[in-house]
């Protein structure tokens, strides 16, 4: 088993609607985990940083946290053409040793 | 304020050559990261500094990479004798604490150094 595992997609969503991203994760142990959105051909970048159980808003973004279930989710809501990118999860390993990536989700708002 | 930079943005050297790879933190941060990313690959972690000694420097690929770091400040990454499968985007990433420093430990990226290995 990976230790953080993203469908790779692509995950096409019409502009407007929700796009529901999922991570799961093995380290039960893990405390950080975070949302990077990243261009074709440009770094990451970070979106949102959740560490507790349960839901974080930041503007049209929401990160969800369930820490029994080992699995943390982005929502975009009121999708833009804009937002179509590759979006990575990432999760703190529970030794806080380093920080364990997947490999990501593409996805594509269409106009 | 000032994000993080990386030199060379890019970084084309022959096989078997030496390269140094530079990354300048965001002022103020402690921790420094250093990843890399093959074309239509995932991020793969190399190694982090707090301050300027690095807790885990298990993620280096091999004896040819070495990195170090002056202070809270700038870090290099070396790689000596290049191989092609060394080409890659190598990126740095600063958090203003370590990794066990939540909810300080976020990390932001520089725009990475594109290296070919000829």
């Amino acid at each position: 088993q990976k230790e953080v595992e993203q469908n790779s997609g692509p995950l096409s969503v019409p502009e407007g609607a929700i796009a529901s991203l999922n991570c799961t994760y093995s380290d039960r142990v893990s405390q950080s985990f975070f949302w990077y959105r990243q261009y074709s051909g440009k770094s990451p970048e970070l979106i949102m940083s959740i560490y507790s159980n349960g839901d974080k808003e930041d503007g049209r973004f929401t990160a969800q946290l369930n820490k029994a279930s080992q699995y943390v989710s982005l929502l975009i809501r009121d999708s833009q053409p804009s937002d179509s990118a590759t979006y990575l999860c990432a999760v703190i390993a529970g030794n806080n040793r380093k920080l364990i990536w997947g490999l990501g989700t593409s996805l594509a708002v269409n106009p | 304020g000032a994000g993080v930079s990386q030199s060379p943005s890019n970084k084309v050297t022959e096989k078997g050559k030496d390269v140094e790879l530079r990354c300048d933190p965001i002022s103020g941060h402690t921790a420094l990261y250093w990843y890399r990313q093959r074309l239509g690959q995932g991020l793969e972690f190399l190694i982090y500094f707090q301050g300027n000694s690095a807790p885990d420097k298990s993620g280096l690929p091999s004896d040819r990479f070495s990195a170090e770091r002056t202070g809270e400040s700038v870090s290099t990454l070396t790689i000596q004798r290049t191989q092609q499968e060394d080409s890659a985007v190598y990126l740095c990433a600063s958090s203003l604490l370590g990794l066990a420093g939540p909810p300080y430990n976020e990390q932001f990226f520089g725009p990475g150094t594109r290296l070919t290995v000829l």
